[in-house]
């Protein structure tokens, strides 16, 4: 089994641009889709990118997911920061048998 | 307007077992997979099972391995988790979660708290 790392916590001003990082710790990060989740206290998670890069509908384009294999990594990046985007955000990969979750991102928007 | 409402959450002491429930509506059930995702008070995100449309197959984390069964039953647009042998680290909120191609949670219930306590 593998493990995905998240940095504990992230925070930034409204209006700028912050990246949330999610390393894989073996095997590639291109061999299986990385989805991100978004979680406001006391709510259930919601997907704001899957496979990578897509956005559901209904997520704004301020969100963007991309890997980078040189890094084995994925990232979320969420640009034009406002407040209502302060939440938990969880990366989530999978093999062929197992799902597993990074430990999350608190990110705080100041 | 996909519905999923999970039920069967409560107190039970260690050792004890406990069934959870997941009403799904809004979409045809027995085309997707489902799965269990737990969250421990105050931590992160834990996938728990997967059961495969027709529920031939079948998966786990470590953890609950031969303690936990996730099942479903297509007819009733139900899914399951019956866990056994209960311990105090079961202890979280449940969530149950369409999978879409096994390995993305499109849409998510509101969960239900399992605590597990003497």
């Amino acid at each position: 089994n593998f493990m995905l790392t998240q940095p504990h916590s992230v925070s930034e001003s409204p209006g700028k641009t912050v990246t949330i990082s999610c390393t894989r710790s073996s095997g590639s990060i291109a061999s299986n889709y990385v989805q991100w989740y978004q979680q406001r206290p006391g709510s259930a998670p919601t997907t704001v990118i899957y496979e990578d890069n897509q956005r559901p509908s209904g997520v704004p384009d301020r969100f963007s997911g991309s890997i980078d294999s040189s890094s084995n990594s994925a990232s979320l990046t969420i640009s034009g920061l406002k407040t209502e985007d302060e939440a938990d955000y969880y990366c989530q990969s999978y093999d062929s048998s197992t799902v597993v979750f990074g430990g999350g991102t608190k990110l705080t928007v100041l | 307007e996909v519905q999923l409402v999970e039920s069967g959450g409560g107190l039970v002491q260690p050792g004890g077992s406990l069934r959870l429930s997941c009403a799904a509506s809004g979409f045809t059930f027995s085309s997707y997979w489902m799965s269990w995702v737990r969250q421990a008070p105050g931590k992160g995100l834990e996938w728990v099972a997967n059961i495969k449309q027709d529920g031939s197959e079948k998966y786990y984390v470590d953890s609950v391995k031969g303690r936990f069964t996730i099942s479903r039953d297509n007819a009733k647009n139900s899914l399951y988790l019956q866990m056994n042998s209960l311990r105090a680290e079961d202890t979280a909120v449940y969530y149950c979660a369409r999978a879409v191609a096994y390995y993305y949670f499109d849409y998510w219930g509101q969960g239900t708290l399992v605590t597990v306590s003497s």
